[in-house]
C-alpha cells in the first residue's frame, strides 16, 4: 500500500512550457484534489474530483487542467508555464462517503516546481 | 467564504515547554477542523481532527478542542520535543470534502 504519489518530485521549466504532473494513490479513494503551497498562504485548491469522469475548480485553477479518466489516478496539467506557478504541489485523496469515513485526506509528497 | 486565521510565526520554544497555536475560522455551517503538520522536506500528515462542537482531537500528545462558541480550534501540547520542530497548519472541511487551510505556523524547538 503505497498510499498517494507524485512524479516528479522536482521539474524546472522555461515559461510557455508544458507538462503533466503526475499523482496516483491505491487507497480506492472517491476524491482526489490538487493544492499549491506558496510561502506565507498555505495551500490553496486548485482542482478537484469526486469520482472517475467528474471534475471542478477551487480556488485557483486558471492555467491548470485536470482529468479523472480512472480512480487511480489524477494529473494535473500545466498548458503554458508561468514563473507565477513556481511553487510545491500536492496531490490528496479521501476516502468518500463509500469509505466510510468524513472528509480526512491523505497527501502526496509533492511537487517542487520551478518556473524560469 | 470560509477562512482559517492561525497565529504567526515562527513560534520558538525550549525543549520541554508548554506549546500554543492558535487557530479561529470562519464558516456559514458546521465544518469538521483539522491540524496538519508538515515535517521538513516532506509532505503534509494528519495530526488530528474534530468533526463536531466540543469534540477534542488528540494524538502524539497534541491536543485541541472544537469550541464553536468562539469559532476556534487551538492546537496545544504540554511538552514539546526537538522531534516537533515543524510546520502546523490548521484547515477546515465542509461538507464537499475541499480543505481550506490557514496560513501555517513554524514551530522552532531548541535542545
Amino acid at each position: 500500500n503505497a498510499g498517494v504519489t507524485q512524479t516528479p518530485k522536482f521539474q524546472v521549466l522555461k515559461t510557455g512550457q508544458s507538462m503533466t504532473l503526475q499523482c496516483a494513490q491505491d487507497m480506492n479513494h472517491e476524491y482526489m484534489s490538487w493544492y499549491r503551497q506558496d510561502p506565507g498562504m498555505g495551500l490553496r485548491l486548485i482542482h478537484y474530483s469526486v469520482g472517475a469522469g467528474i471534475t471542478d475548480q477551487g480556488e485557483v485553477p486558471n492555467g491548470y487542467n485536470v482529468s479523472r479518466s480512472t480512480t487511480e489516478d489524477f494529473p494535473l496539467r500545466l498548458l503554458s508555464a508561468a514563473p507565477s506557478q513556481t511553487s510545491v504541489y500536492f496531490c490528496a485523496s479521501a476516502p468518500g462517503l463509500a469509505g466510510g469515513r468524513t472528509d480526512t485526506q491523505y497527501f502526496g509528497p509533492g511537487t517542487r516546481l520551478t518556473v524560469l | 467564504g470560509d477562512s482559517v486565521t492561525q497565529m504567526e510565526g515562527p513560534v520558538t520554544l525550549s525543549e520541554e515547554a508548554f506549546l500554543t497555536i492558535n487557530c479561529t475560522y470562519t464558516a456559514t455551517g458546521y465544518p469538521s477542523l483539522f491540524w496538519y503538520v508538515q515535517y521538513p522536506g516532506e509532505g503534509l500528515q494528519l495530526l488530528l481532527k474534530a468533526t463536531k462542537a466540543d469534540d477534542k482531537g488528540s494524538n502524539k500528545g497534541f491536543e485541541a478542542t472544537y469550541r464553536k462558541e468562539t469559532t476556534s480550534f487551538h492546537l496545544e501540547k504540554g511538552s514539546v520535543q526537538v522531534s516537533d520542530s515543524a510546520v502546523y497548519f490548521c484547515a477546515l472541511s465542509d461538507s464537499s470534502y475541499k480543505l481550506i487551510f490557514g496560513s501555517g505556523t513554524r514551530l522552532l524547538v531548541r535542545p
